[in-house]
């Protein structure tokens, strides 16, 4: 099994502030891909990293794959309370499946 | 176009009964992977049907199997359900297996095991 540990588990902040979460492994992934989840829906599809050192944005969201392609972040700009969520990374790795992280749980607080 | 739906959304069960969980992939997916997710956690590899056939698992007992029929559409069963099988059953389809894929899921089964 190889394991994405997010952080923090938890975030609550104001809206207009800044933050960023973490997706860490000492396993190695061929992609990785962010998800957010909102209560009672499934997962919907943010972004997708394929490259070491990729970055990618959307809007006011900032995604980076690690050069090892053993961790990612999402940074988010002047969050709104339309990111509430909970916010997962997965890895493609062994096994040709998804490997999903922790899981992160952000607030935003208007 | 359909996107992924499941049934049903909620349900209740005892300990030791069995139970099926049903997905109707999105209209041109031939891959369907079933996930278990605790509340405020990520969600956790079941396994994983490619054209009908079990392609990949993840670390879960025998007692946890599937199908898949020739529609795509796709079952999840449970035995001998244990309380901490409690959890959200999540389905998700994709167009293939490929590591850049999008997986599109259901709003998921809330499994309640008493």
């Amino acid at each position: 099994t190889q394991l994405l540990e997010q952080s923090p588990q938890f975030l609550s902040i104001q809206e207009g502030e800044n933050l960023t979460v973490y997706c860490n492994s000492s396993s190695v992934f061929s992609s990785l891909q962010w998800y957010r989840q909102e209560p009672g829906e499934g997962p919907v599809l943010l972004v997708t990293v394929v490259t070491g050192g990729e970055v990618k944005k959307l809007k006011r969201l900032t995604f980076q794959f690690g050069d090892a392609r053993k961790d990612s972040s999402l940074h988010i700009t002047a969050a709104q309370p339309g990111d509430t969520g909970l916010y997962l990374c997965a890895g493609w790795g062994t096994g040709n499946q998804f490997y999903f992280g922790t899981g992160t749980s952000l607030t935003v607080i208007p | 176009e359909t996107g992924v739906t499941q049934s049903p959304t909620h349900l209740i069960k005892t300990r030791g009964q069995q139970v099926t969980l049903r997905c109707s992939s999105q209209s041109g997916h031939n891959t369907v992977s079933w996930y278990q997710q605790a509340l405020g956690q990520g969600p956790q590899f079941i396994f994983q049907y490619y054209r009908e056939e079990e392609n990949g698992r993840g670390n879960f007992p025998p007692r946890f199997s599937g199908l898949q029929f020739p529609n795509y559409s796709s079952e999840l069963n449970v035995n001998a359900l244990e309380l901490d099988d409690s959890a959200l059953y999540l389905c998700a389809s994709s167009l293939d297996r490929r590591n850049t894929g999008e997986l599109f899921f259901g709003e998921g089964s809330r499994l309640t095991v008493l």
